[in-house]
């Protein structure tokens, strides 16, 4: 029930094209789902991140689908870049307390954008 | 507004070893988590300091500890260290009791078990 799936394991995408990356979870006490962007070497960034009480949110050519029904969210990158080549990390957490607790990470996601 | 830091980049040990690793938090923020990541693998969780104390423990035996200090940074130890223990150690931190909680990390602590 921990466990945040994430699908697919690597992605190849052409300079100005819609990379979307796919998540699903079991645990419905999670209220908290962000997307982290990792470059090799590099600690994981905090690219966007959700809450149930909404379905879409959008930062720049960033969004975040949220379907709570299906228990799944995706996060889709538009006009995709080859600087946005890098593996790409789900997670969730359940909040508790005013803070995040223990982030469960997907498997990541290697996207290559071709130029 | 200096972000999260840690320390060593990179450390090499030796099997039954003990290791040291550092973390000063973003500026304002109180609360580090510790998470290991495995080559080609997402970061694990290994515990949450608060207020100086452990608020959460992910999955690992006793041989990993921690410790946070009142100016918030934070400590984790490895005791007995093991092959398997070569991962990339990563800190984040965070605000409790803020509309935005979100965890921030680190560059990580590449650490080499031989």
């Amino acid at each position: 029930q921990q466990q945040v799936k994430q699908s697919p394991q690597s992605l190849i995408v052409q300079k100005g094209g819609i990379s979307i990356i796919n998540c699903a979870y079991e645990n419905t006490a999670f209220d908290y789902f962000p997307w982290y962007q990792q470059f090799p070497g590099k600690g994981p960034a905090l690219l966007i991140a959700i809450r149930p009480d909404v379905s879409e949110k959008k930062e720049g050519r960033f969004t975040i689908s949220f379907n709570k029904s299906a228990k799944q969210f995706s996060l889709h990158i538009m006009d995709s870049q080859p600087g946005d080549s890098a593996t790409y990390f789900c997670a969730a957490s359940k909040t508790s307390g005013g803070a995040t607790n223990k982030l469960i990470f997907g498997t990541g996601t290697l996207l290559a954008v071709q130029p | 507004d200096a972000g999260v830091t840690q320390s060593p980049t990179h450390l090499i040990k030796t099997r039954g070893q003990q290791v040291t690793l550092r973390c000063s938090p973003k500026s304002g923020h109180d609360t580090v988590s510790w998470y290991q990541q495995a080559l080609g693998q997402g970061p694990q969780f290994i515990f949450q300091y608060y207020e100086e104390e452990e608020r959460q423990r992910g999955n690992f035996p006793d041989r990993f500890s921690g410790h946070q200090f009142p100016n918030y940074s934070s400590e984790l130890n490895v005791n007995a260290l093991l092959l398997g223990d070569s991962a990339l150690y990563l800190c984040a931190s965070s605000l409790v009791g803020r509309t935005d909680s979100s965890q921030y990390f680190g560059a990580g602590t590449r650490l080499s078990v031989l």
